[in-house]
């Protein structure tokens, strides 16, 4: 039930399109949704995260979206560029249990 | 750049062998977290210390330890070393017991030889 299902495993895309990443989860003790971007020999860096009380987050190109009653949020990532060629991990945490359940990754590649 | 240190970036050891990894938290922020990146098991969490004590306990083996000293700098102890133990180890810390956001350092290599 800690468990976090994130898909695609990997991704491709055009420069200039739209890039989407989804998780799903069961525990519904879950209030906090974070994104988090890895590049190779770095530590994930926190992207954008969103709470349950709303549907949708946007922060420049990423945007969040997020149902509740399915269960599942999603990463959209619009006018990609190649320099968001990185792995992207989806997480969740609850107030019981602070520390993050990640998905297993994301490897997207833009190319030019 | 996060904020959190860590040291080593890379340690390449032998099996059996005890090794301690550094964490110094972003300036401000009382929690440290640790988590192991592998291949099969992806990001998992070990170990929460809050203001100097133990919070959570996550998949965290028994060979395995942390503590959080009075400056807040924490360290991983990973003793009798196995094979299988080769992995990144993430330092992350955020502000309180319960607050998010976690910032995560780079981490440091572990090579089992």
């Amino acid at each position: 039930q800690q468990q976090v299902k994130q898909s695609p495993q990997s991704l491709i895309v055009q420069k200039g399109g739209i890039s989407i990443i989804n998780c799903a989860y069961e525990n519904t003790a879950f209030d906090y949704f974070p994104w988090y971007q890895q590049f190779p020999g770095k530590g994930p860096a926190l992207l954008i995260a969103i709470r349950p009380d709303v549907s949708e987050k946007k922060e420049g190109r990423f945007t969040i979206s997020f149902n509740k009653s399915a269960k599942q949020f999603s990463l959209h990532i619009m006018d990609s560029q190649p320099g968001d060629s990185a792995t992207y991990f989806c997480a969740a945490s609850n107030a019981g249990r602070r520390a993050l359940t990640f998905g297993s990754g994301t490897r997207l590649q833009v190319q030019p | 750049d996060s904020g959190v240190t860590q040291t080593p970036k890379h340690l390449i050891t032998a099996t059996g062998q005890r090794v301690t990894l550094r964490c110094s938290p972003r300036s401000g922020d009382l929690s440290v977290y640790w988590y192991q990146q592998s291949l099969d098991q992806g990001l998992q969490f070990l170990i929460q210390y809050y203001n100097g004590e133990e919070r959570a306990k996550g998949n965290i083996l028994e060979r395995f330890s942390a503590q959080q000293f009075p400056d807040l700098h924490s360290e991983l102890n990973l003793s009798s070393l196995e094979l299988g133990d080769s992995a990144l180890y993430f330092c992350a810390s955020s502000l309180g017991q319960n607050n998010q956001p976690q910032h995560f350092g780079d981490g440091t290599r572990l090579s089992i030889l």
